[in-house]
């Protein structure tokens, strides 16, 4: 499985956009990107997924470039309710899954 | 609501105990998985499982076994507890991924392990 790799920490001020990059250079052809963010005490919660190219939903926007060797996950206008762990995983389609995280980048909101 | 239920948010075991941590999915998930959460490394996985009786190691499967007799049911088991299990224990469940299809991993609340 691809590894990823991620900023330890950011700190961005309320309603700013932040920007969180991944880097997976070893992914492969049916691999897919998704992004988890996890609250102090909770489990990991499913932002976002996907391939290639541009994906938004309500919450956030997936970027990948053409290569997909790297990813950014965009969140417009954080509030301190987004203060969290972020994490970018890569696992594959087809079969069992194994999901695996790395360590995450702790995303720090500021008033 | 989709829910994925561990039997107890806070636990303090003594050395030595043998530990069964419980997690519930009614999601109907083929997959599901055992992770545990310290500072500063992140989630590692420990074991999971694709199908009922059927599981597989993660990255840290020393000093664990898994037990998956229903498909709804996945218990990670501490043989011989010791301080250094001393962590947040997290559950997660999935269903089988299709290819094309994007799935993702529901968790629950977590079991914090003591163990003294």
């Amino acid at each position: 499985l691809a590894k990823t790799t991620q900023p330890i920490s950011m700190d961005s001020y309320e309603g700013q956009e932040v920007n969180i990059t991944c880097s997976h250079n070893n992914i492969a052809t049916n691999d897919y990107i998704t992004w988890y963010q996890q609250f102090p005490s909770q489990g990991p919660r499913f932002i976002i997924q996907g391939y290639k190219t541009k994906v938004t939903n309500e919450v956030a926007s997936l970027f990948i470039p053409a290569d997909r060797k790297s990813s950014t996950l965009s969140l417009p206008r954080v509030s301190l309710s987004d203060t969290a762990v972020y994490y970018c995983l890569v696992d594959r389609s087809g079969g069992y899954q194994k999901v695996t995280f790395g360590t995450g980048t702790k995303l720090q909101v500021i008033p | 609501d989709v829910k994925v239920t561990q039997s107890s948010r806070y636990l303090v075991k003594r050395t030595g105990e043998k530990v069964f941590l419980e997690c519930v999915q009614d999601m109907d998930h083929e997959n599901m998985f055992w992770y545990r959460q310290d500072p500063g490394l992140g989630l590692r996985l420990i074991y999971f499982s694709y199908d009922v009786k059927m599981k597989e190691k993660g990255d840290i499967p020393e000093g664990y076994s898994v037990s998956r007799e229903k498909k709804e049911r996945f218990s990670l088991i501490l043989e011989s507890a010791s301080t250094n299990q001393t962590s947040m224990y997290l559950c997660a469940s999935s269903s089988l991924r299709d290819r094309g299809v994007d799935t993702e991993a529901f968790f629950g609340q977590g079991t914090r392990l003591t163990v003294v």
